[in-house]
């Protein structure tokens, strides 16, 4: 159960497109379409903004889209906002009912 | 409206034991699966435990198996988190969450903060 490796931090101009990378294994996102996505700011629970690797849930905004190749999953936030700035954590099923969550990528707005 | 309610969250020396609850209204409580995750200060996001929607199935990480033991009382639509055995690690702000059909966590509670010190 080895957290997925996630890049510490991107950053990005407002407009501008930017992608998180999230890299398990074969055990966990290679072997499942169940990629998810949360949005965490400071103080707050984390809100679900991608599951299934790729569908959002209701209100949450299409610039955020989730894709996955391989070993690795990614999620792609377009038209980059303000609002955007905040941390993102990736999370894999990984079998046997288990789940292993990635180790977050801090989001600037520069 | 869905809401999630931690509680029970506190001080507790290591080697002792502390339960968390966490109370759900605003949908079925006995038609999903619920969660426990923890987050420790600065720290990011690690799963901690499952229990399936009739109670029946339970998996744990690695961390906290054999020392952490978690239940649900339907007819109080709760879900607890038996922490035996703390250990300084186990120091993070705790979660309850609902599945959402088996991939993600579509409602989080606030969390119930633990702090396992001398």
């Amino acid at each position: 159960q080895s957290a997925l490796t996630q890049p510490a931090s991107v950053s990005g101009s407002p407009g501008q497109s930017i992608t998180i990378s999230c890299t398990g294994t074969s055990s966990d996102v290679g072997s499942y379409n169940l990629v998810s996505w949360y949005q965490q700011y400071p103080g707050k629970a984390p809100k679900l903004i991608i599951y299934e690797g790729s569908e959002r849930p209701s209100g949450v905004s299409n610039r955020f889209s989730g894709s996955k190749s391989g070993n690795t999953a990614s999620l792609t936030i377009s038209g980059l906002q303000a609002e955007d700035e905040a941390d993102y954590y990736c999370c894999s099923y990984a079998g046997t009912s288990t789940y292993v969550f990635g180790t977050g990528t801090e989001v600037t707005v520069l | 409206q869905v809401q999630l309610v931690e509680s029970g969250g506190g001080v507790a020396q290591p080697g002792r034991s502390l339960r968390l609850s966490c109370a759900a209204s605003g949908f079925t409580f006995s038609s999903y699966a619920m969660h426990w995750v923890r987050q420790a200060p600065g720290k990011g996001l690690e799963w901690v435990a499952i229990i399936s929607s009739d109670g029946s199935n339970k998996y744990y990480a690695d961390s906290v198996k054999g020392r952490f033991s978690i239940s649900r009382d339907n007819s109080k639509n709760t879900v607890y988190l038996q922490m035996n055995s703390v250990e300084p690690e186990d120091t993070a702000l705790y979660y309850c969450a609902r599945e959402k059909s088996a991939d993600g966590f579509d409602y989080w509670g606030q969390g119930t903060l633990v702090t396992a010190s001398p």
